[in-house]
């Protein structure tokens, strides 16, 4: 049964401290999206990769957040420094893109629920 | 700018009747739109999806219709049910081409309760 898993599950962390979340994608697909949902502003993108590389991270905050895809099998995202209103449940999903189209389905870990206190 | 909005962000229904989401989106060039449900706790999952070439998609007890026209699709939940109360969340995107484009860009959600 593939799916996307994502750690840590939980994670609270004080102001200024960084934060590394991982996710490891469906093995095979092509495609890595981070989201980030809160009551607020729902379910946000962050970044999304495309056979490793960066396609789009305009939805991230540049000064403090980074997304990485160091392999195939890992994707990274940190913010450093972590502010109190970072804390969200952050979601890793994967897909699997074909002849330069983005997946038809993405698959949604279990996300990663953040409190910067 | 929120290029897809959902209503209402609430519903109750009683088990047995049905559930109507809508959704009304403003960019032209979307060409898939997908439907996402979402239990506490849990990453979203696609329940059923459509293209903009058909009026209406069913499946099971779920059913996507959709008006190019208007801009609007609207997910029907038949004989809803207690295990269906979750958070729907409808979204649009471009496929056609991997751009920034492309991406899904989510409405705001609903919060299903059925009552059993």
């Amino acid at each position: 049964d593939a799916r996307v898993t994502q750690t840590p599950r939980h994670k609270v962390t004080e102001m200024g401290q960084e934060v590394t979340m991982r996710c490891q994608p469906i093995l095979g697909h092509n495609t890595v999206f981070w989201y980030r949902q809160t009551m607020m502003q729902g379910l946000e993108l962050l970044a999304y990769f495309r056979n490793r590389a960066p396609l789009d991270d305009s939805g991230m905050p540049k000064d403090r957040f980074s997304a990485e895809m160091p392999d195939a099998t890992l994707a990274t995202l940190k913010i450093q420094p972590s502010e109190p209103r970072d804390s969200a449940v952050y979601f890793c999903a994967s897909g699997l893109g074909t002849s330069g189209r983005s997946p038809k389905t993405q698959y949604f870990g279990p996300g990663t629920r953040l409190l910067v206190l | 700018q929120q290029q897809v909005k959902q209503s209402p962000q609430s519903l109750i229904v009683q088990k047995g009747g049905i559930s109507i989401i809508n959704c009304a989106y403003e960019n032209t060039a979307f060409d898939y739109f997908p439907w996402y449900q979402q239990f506490p706790g849990k990453g979203p999952a696609l329940l059923i999806a459509i293209r903009p070439d058909v009026s209406e998609k069913k499946e099971g007890r779920f059913t996507i219709s959709f008006n190019k026209s208007a801009k609007q699709f609207s997910l029907h939940i038949m004989d809803s049910q207690p295990g269906d109360s979750a958070t729907y969340f409808c979204a649009a995107s471009r496929r056609g081409q991997e751009t920034s484009g492309s991406r899904l860009t989510f409405g705001e959600g609903t919060q299903l309760t059925v009552n059993p």
